[in-house]
């Protein structure tokens, strides 16, 4: 069946760099888009959301970049801090539908 | 930070027994679901509601039913307990004209 997965299951980046987490979608129908954060022994936060007649949302030190041509998503985390650990997941909301359908985590580790 | 309660956020019982999982919203909204999550995996939609006495089953089959009494309310309840429903259980919430969805702590559920 259609879902969405993330390219790679961890990441591992230095105190202050970027970090970029994939995701990659398969529905075309769908038409918005969250990243969450889930730390350790949490509920997923959310940290931004993008709808499909967007190719580019910025937050705080976050940004999410939509490719609908290759149904590619992405979180870029600007100046990676220790307190950026965590799993990451990407959901969509398939076209019509009001249930987010999430993909597979990338565990993202900050080292100091 | 959003305002959802789970209870208990950690339940270890013996296979047989009935549990109910409670979740609770302070935000007034309509829409509620649980998710199903095991240890470093994805999360999976297995109950959702879009109000008062309206319930849902998700994309994952699940043996636990729920209710919705009331707006604030969406208990989870598993009547006889086994140890394949050993997991992590998530609640959440989200408004009547939004997508993005706030979520509890959860409930870590080991059935012996």
């Amino acid at each position: 069946g259609e879902s969405v997965g993330l390219h790679l299951p961890t990441l591992s980046v230095q105190e202050g760099d970027n970090s970029i987490i994939n995701c990659a979608y398969s529905n075309s129908a769908s038409d918005y888009f969250i990243w969450y954060k889930q730390e350790s022994g949490k509920g997923p936060q959310f940290i931004i959301d993008i709808r499909s007649n967007m190719d580019k949302r910025q937050g705080q030190r976050v940004t999410v970049l939509l490719n609908k041509t290759v149904k590619h998503l992405s979180l870029q985390i600007a100046a990676t801090q220790p307190g950026d650990s965590a799993v990451y997941f990407c959901a969509e909301a398939q076209g019509g539908s009001e249930k987010l359908v999430f993909g597979k985590g990338t565990k993202l580790t900050v080292n100091p | 930070e959003a305002d959802i309660y789970q209870t208990p956020r950690y339940l270890v019982i013996g296979t047989g027994k009935k549990i109910t999982l409670e979740c609770s919203q302070t935000m007034g909204h309509d829409k509620m679901y649980w998710y199903q999550q095991d240890p470093g995996m994805e999360l999976h939609l297995i109950h959702y509601s879009y109000g008062v006495n309206s319930t849902e089953k998700g994309d994952l089959s699940s043996e636990s039913t729920v209710s919705r009494i009331r707006t604030e309310h969406f208990p989870l309840t598993l009547e006889s307990a086994r140890p394949s429903h050993t997991s992590q259980y998530l609640c959440a919430s989200s408004a009547r004209q939004r997508t993005e969805a706030f979520f509890g702590q959860g409930t870590r559920l080991t059935v012996v």
